[in-house]
């Protein structure tokens, strides 16, 4: 069984500053995918960035980086240069060998200005 | 290129009705997923549909179904409805064919809620 975990119920952050989100999950597969999704308070969830378990290196996306730790088994969202618009809930999620996505309970970041 | 769009975005139905929602994919893309968002729960996932096929399911009662189309336009229904069925209903859709790194995007949600 697949589990995610996100141990940050929720965050602040101040404008202009990074922020690291945290993330950890739990697999017995060798080959899985890791997934950052932002849902605002709109509801909708936003694909932000992707990490593969066989990638070397780390993924960014723009300000989005992911702080990928194999050994550790966790997967720390980075978000630089923190702007009013990044505050929402974050959502960690993987996908292994069953293809069901698992998430997280998800992180509540509050940007001050 | 447009994004997942649902259909409605709110709902308002009282116990024992049934409700259907709507999802139409991303061009191209051939994989529907469901996910029940609630405060609770979180992010459930209640089923997969690829090609007009179940290819994966949730683990949720029988009340609640889906089908999809041949132009991947899927839909959900849910059958006597109870108020622990109110939520966020959240659609998302894929290529459907890169497995562990298949990357959904999601539409905007239905928020249902029964009284």
């Amino acid at each position: 069984a697949q589990k995610i975990t996100q141990t940050q119920p929720g965050m602040f952050v101040q404008e202009k500053e990074a922020v690291t989100l945290d993330c950890t999950y739990d697999t017995s597969d060798q080959s899985y995918g890791l997934f950052w999704y932002k849902q605002p308070s709109s509801g909708e969830m936003i694909f932000l960035i992707y990490q593969g378990s066989y990638d070397e290196q780390n993924a960014t996306e723009g300000r989005y980086s992911l702080n990928f730790q194999k050994a550790r088994k966790s997967a720390n969202l980075v978000i630089s240069a923190s702007q009013l618009g990044d505050s929402a809930m974050y959502f960690c999620a993987m996908r292994g060998g069953s293809y069901i996505p698992t998430f997280g309970r998800g992180t509540s970041l509050i940007v001050h200005p | 290129k447009a994004g997942v769009t649902q259909t409605p975005r709110y709902l308002i139905k009282t116990r024992g009705q049934q409700v259907t929602l709507s999802c139409s994919p991303i061009s191209g893309h051939r994989s529907v997923s469901w996910y029940q968002q609630t405060p609770g729960q979180g992010l459930q996932f209640l089923f997969e549909y690829f090609s007009e096929t179940q290819r994966n399911k949730g683990n949720f009662p029988g009340r609640f179904s889906g089908r999809q189309f041949s132009n991947s336009r899927s839909e959900m229904n849910v059958s006597t409805l109870e108020l622990g069925d109110s939520a966020l209903y959240l659609c998302a859709s894929s290529f459907g064919t890169s497995g562990r790194t298949d990357t959904q995007y999601f539409g905007p949600g239905t928020r249902l809620t029964v009284l």
